[in-house]
């Protein structure tokens, strides 16, 4: 069956660092990955969508890649700040276009 | 625009009561999904639907039903409501596949 594995334990940084979060998969073959970013108590929004073909996307401080090799996607966020501090959920998404979401990494930055 | 609009917001049932959580959006989106939320479980895929008529099952349907008569609306029954039903519950909508766009959600309470 599918599998997507995002780290459980909880990411501390300091902030100014770069946040590297990882989410890998097995069974699958993702025509895309998403990420997500979810406060408490709030919805997920939507951050970033890579393509199987694509190596890498950037979005201001936000950068994923994604190697389909490896089955794996890495998430960095460079110049953290307090503010990023939430959980973020990474989303393969296979031919039906639904994504199915890995359970999060929960990051907190330091002041 | 209001985007994708969850009710109610809470909710609290009987073991046994049947109910509708209502999810609509505005921004005419093709694609529209139902996840629930459990704590270490992340988001699971209950019903999901591609168009105004259009519905298949996730990974979690059991004792839940949908129907998409328009693309505005995709309401989520709970025909016989569980204790294992207790959760919180995301409406998702996306035009193209990808981006998906959350609800504020629902919480459920069944006792």
């Amino acid at each position: 069956s599918q599998k997507i594995e995002q780290n459980s334990e909880a990411l501390n940084i300091q902030e100014g660092k770069t946040a590297t979060l990882t989410c890998n998969y097995t069974n699958y073959s993702p025509a895309y990955l998403q990420w997500y970013r979810q406060d408490p108590g709030r919805g997920p929004v939507f951050l970033l969508l890579i393509r199987e073909n694509e190596k890498e996307k950037r979005k201001e401080r936000l950068k994923v890649t994604f190697d389909t090799t490896l089955k794996q996607s890495l998430f960095h966020i460079t110049a953290s700040q307090p503010a990023d501090s939430a959980t973020y959920l990474c989303a393969p998404t296979g031919g039906s276009y639904i994504p199915t979401f890995g359970r999060g990494t929960s990051l907190i930055v330091h002041p | 625009n209001a985007g994708v609009t969850q009710t109610p917001k809470f909710q609290v049932l009987k073991t046994g009561q049947s109910m509708t959580l209502q999810c609509a959006q505005d921004m005419n989106h093709e694609y529209m999904s139902w996840y629930r939320q459990d704590p270490g479980m992340g988001l699971r895929l209950i019903h999901y639907s591609v168009g105004a008529g259009i519905t298949d099952q996730g990974e979690v349907p059991n004792g839940y039903n949908v129907s998409r008569s328009t693309t505005e609306d995709f309401p989520l029954r709970l025909l016989s409501a569980a204790p294992s039903q207790t959760s919180v519950y995301f409406c998702a909508s996306s035009y193209d596949k990808g981006g998906y766009t959350f609800g504020s959600g629902t919480r459920l309470t069944v006792v």
